[in-house]
């Protein structure tokens, strides 16, 4: 049990599709996060959430959209995806955004995008 | 642009013995260094994390860090084949963009029974 629940584990979709990974966190941290983990490349962050305000979108095309209702939950919709997209996809917690604050992660949803 | 640089390995060890991960950045203004452990099919677990200059303990777990020298290691002593794993090394910077963690491509550890 890591804190971090995400859903679904696995995800299979067309690229016309449209779905959503969820991320809840029970740790009572005010910062979440979404990463992609793709084979043979560092994980690369895509947004960053503080007290429900993004406060990064790391140059993410617009097929991802985030969404974060309170500080426990955040979403991932996904449209209109392309073969490439195809990845682990990680949620993460912090307390805040300090710098001595480490990142707490979920199991991930296993994206393949056919 | 921030690097992080981890050799990708694999690096095989006999059990017992000490296994010494290495990680070298790039921003001079990094502050927070950190350690995770991600075993195949699973999510990245934090180990260890470190600040200050030296070495810092936990268990069979040993963080060094140079910052002159931009360089963070990991010893594990006294290793397991549960150790065998991809070591993540990440590194973060002072608040709004730099506070982001950089994350390393992780080193991949073997260890032999």
């Amino acid at each position: 049990e890591t804190g971090v629940t995400q859903t679904p584990r696995h995800l299979v979709m067309g690229m016309t599709n449209k779905k959503s990974l969820k991320c809840e966190q029970h740790l009572g941290h005010n910062a979440m996060y979404w990463y992609k983990q793709s084979a043979k490349k560092p994980l690369e962050l895509m947004f960053v959430y503080n007290f429900k305000e993004q406060t990064e979108n790391n140059s993410v095309p617009s097929r991802f959209s985030p969404e974060c209702p309170n500080s426990s939950h955040l979403f991932l919709h996904l449209h209109t995806l392309q073969p490439e997209d195809s990845a682990l996809y990680l949620c993460a917690s912090s307390q805040d955004l300090g710098t001595d604050q480490p990142q707490h992660f979920g199991d991930g949803t296993r994206l393949s995008i056919l | 642009q921030k690097e992080v640089e981890q050799n990708s390995g694999p690096l095989s060890v006999p059990e017992g013995a000490i296994a010494s991960l290495n990680c070298t950045y790039s921003d001079r203004g990094s502050q927070s260094f950190f350690w995770y452990r991600q075993y195949s099919g699973k999510s990245p677990e934090l180990i260890m994390f470190i600040y200050s200059n030296g070495d810092k303990e936990d268990g069979r777990f040993t963080a060094q860090l140079n910052k002159a020298s931009q360089y963070v290691s990991l010893l594990i002593r006294d290793s397991q084949p549960s150790d065998s794993a991809t070591y993540l090394c990440a590194v973060k910077g002072y608040g709004g963009s730099q506070g982001n963690l950089i994350f390393g491509k992780g080193t991949k550890l073997s260890v032999k029974p």
